[in-house]
């Protein structure tokens, strides 16, 4: 059981630089989530998406793109990173079945700009 | 816009003592209600939810959260705290039927030994 993986774990990367991270699901559920995690902001959602090609912006979207042409990937890029975009991203799937939307976590992407 | 609070950023407590960690949202209709905690250096793992029924709703490891819909509250407690309960605490709100949940700041707890 596979479960939810990201890639890469860790990655450094420089301003101006365009960089994806990946969020893969074995589950097949029909959200998929990305957060970024920040002392003193916690969990803010990026994007989302309820389904493959559809897709929604979070409470912080600006510099960031997300696509889903497939049910079970969801990437996340930084077109052109900046310092500011340091931090770490968190994955995350639900199913709407039972409308209950539990989350399940991948393990993160610490991503730092230099 | 939906959002969600935290009242206690950082709280450190002695082992055997009672913990309560505020969580309060804004949203007016249906909403579906959870608890995470991140342990050091681990992502996060669902403690508890809250989506219909008894509004009293226990979770793994002895914690157990309230769900207060006139107060707009859904506060985590556990009787007695251990040090391996040292950990950081997101209340979790999830709006309707739309899937989107969005996080409270988190709460890091300290458990002194």
């Amino acid at each position: 059981d596979a479960g939810i993986t990201q890639s890469p774990r860790y990655k450094i990367t420089e301003t101006g630089r365009q960089v994806t991270l990946m969020c893969h699901q074995t589950w097949s559920h029909s959200y998929m989530f990305w957060y970024r995690q920040d002392l003193g902001h916690g969990l803010r959602l990026i994007y989302y998406s309820a389904a493959a090609d559809i897709t929604d912006k979070g409470e912080v979207p600006d510099g960031y793109v997300v696509s889903r042409s497939k049910t079970e990937n969801f990437p996340l890029t930084l077109e052109s990173a900046t310092r500011s975009q340091t931090s770490v991203y968190f994955c995350a799937s639900s199913d709407d079945r039972g409308n209950t939307y539990e989350q399940y976590f991948g393990p993160g992407t610490r991503l730092t700009v230099t | 816009a939906q959002s969600v609070s935290q009242h206690n950023h950082h709280v450190i407590l002695s082992e055997a003592a009672s913990l309560e960690l505020g969580c309060n949202y804004s949203y007016g209709g249906t909403v579906n209600l959870f608890w995470y905690v991140q342990y050091p250096g681990q992502h996060l793992q669902l403690l508890l939810k809250y989506f219909s029924g008894d509004p009293l709703v226990k979770g793994i490891k002895g914690f157990e959260a309230e769900f207060i819909k006139s107060k707009f509250s859904f506060n985590l407690r556990k009787p007695s705290v251990q040090w391996s309960d040292t950990a950081e605490y997101f209340c979790g709100v999830c709006s309707g039927n739309t899937g989107k949940l969005i996080f409270g700041q988190g709460t890091t707890l300290q458990v002194k030994p």
